[in-house]
């Protein structure tokens, strides 16, 4: 049950794009499309931002958006706004029956 | 409006147990696959157990399997995570979830469990 792998921090200026990648296996990301992303804010609770890879919970911002390449999904967000600085997970059912997180990912807005 | 509210939490020494309850409102509890997640203090998010709507499959982290035990009272709609042989690794905020599609769309405010002498 390794955790997925995250970058530990990513940072952009307001305006631009941004990607954060999440990387498994064969045995996680690679062979199932449920794939999901969190935002969680200090001392917040996480929220959902993108499920099955590539699908935006209703309210979530057409900013966020998700995919997948083999062992490797991504979150990307474009329009970078000051309240997307947060800490971003992505998540994984497994093989085992199982759920993984990646370790988070701190973006920082400049 | 879904409602996850967490109780239980507390601090307890090394080799002790806590039951955690998650009383729930705002849908049909018993159509739902149930989790809890924990985070240490300034760490990531760590999965730790779900069980099936009805109650009859559960699954654990290896980090918690045979000391804890994931419960559901659909009568009650009611979550439960008993812990036993507490350590100190496993301080934390645990939260409560609802599952949905494979994705955790409604998350409790969380409870802190502190494990200390």
């Amino acid at each position: 049950q390794s955790a997925l792998t995250q970058p530990a921090s990513v940072s952009g200026s307001l305006g631009q794009s941004i990607t954060i990648s999440c990387t498994g296996t064969s045995s996680d990301v690679g062979g199932y499309n449920y794939v999901s992303w969190y935002q969680q804010h200090p001392a917040k609770a996480p929220k959902l931002i993108i499920y099955d890879v590539t699908n935006r919970p209703s309210g979530v911002s057409n900013r966020f958006s998700g995919s997948k390449s083999g062992n490797t999904a991504s979150l990307a967000i474009s329009g970078l706004q000051a309240e997307d600085e947060a800490d971003y997970y992505c998540s994984s059912y497994t093989s085992s029956g199982t759920w993984v997180f990646g370790g988070g990912t701190q973006l920082t807005v400049l | 409006e879904v409602q996850l509210v967490e109780s239980g939490g507390g601090l307890v020494q090394p080799g002790g147990s806590l039951r955690l309850s998650c009383a729930t409102s705002g849908f049909t509890f018993s159509g739902y696959w149930m989790h809890w997640v924990r985070q240490a203090p300034g760490k990531g998010l760590v999965w730790v157990s779900h069980i099936s709507s009805d109650g009859t499959t559960t699954r654990y982290a290896d980090a918690v399997k045979g000391r804890f035990t994931i419960s559901r009272d659909n009568a009650k709609n009611t979550l439960h995570l008993q812990m036993n042989s507490l350590r100190a690794d496993d301080t934390a905020l645990y939260y409560c979830i609802r599952e949905s599609s494979y994705a955790y769309g409604y998350w409790g405010q969380g409870a802190q469990v502190t494990v200390s002498s």
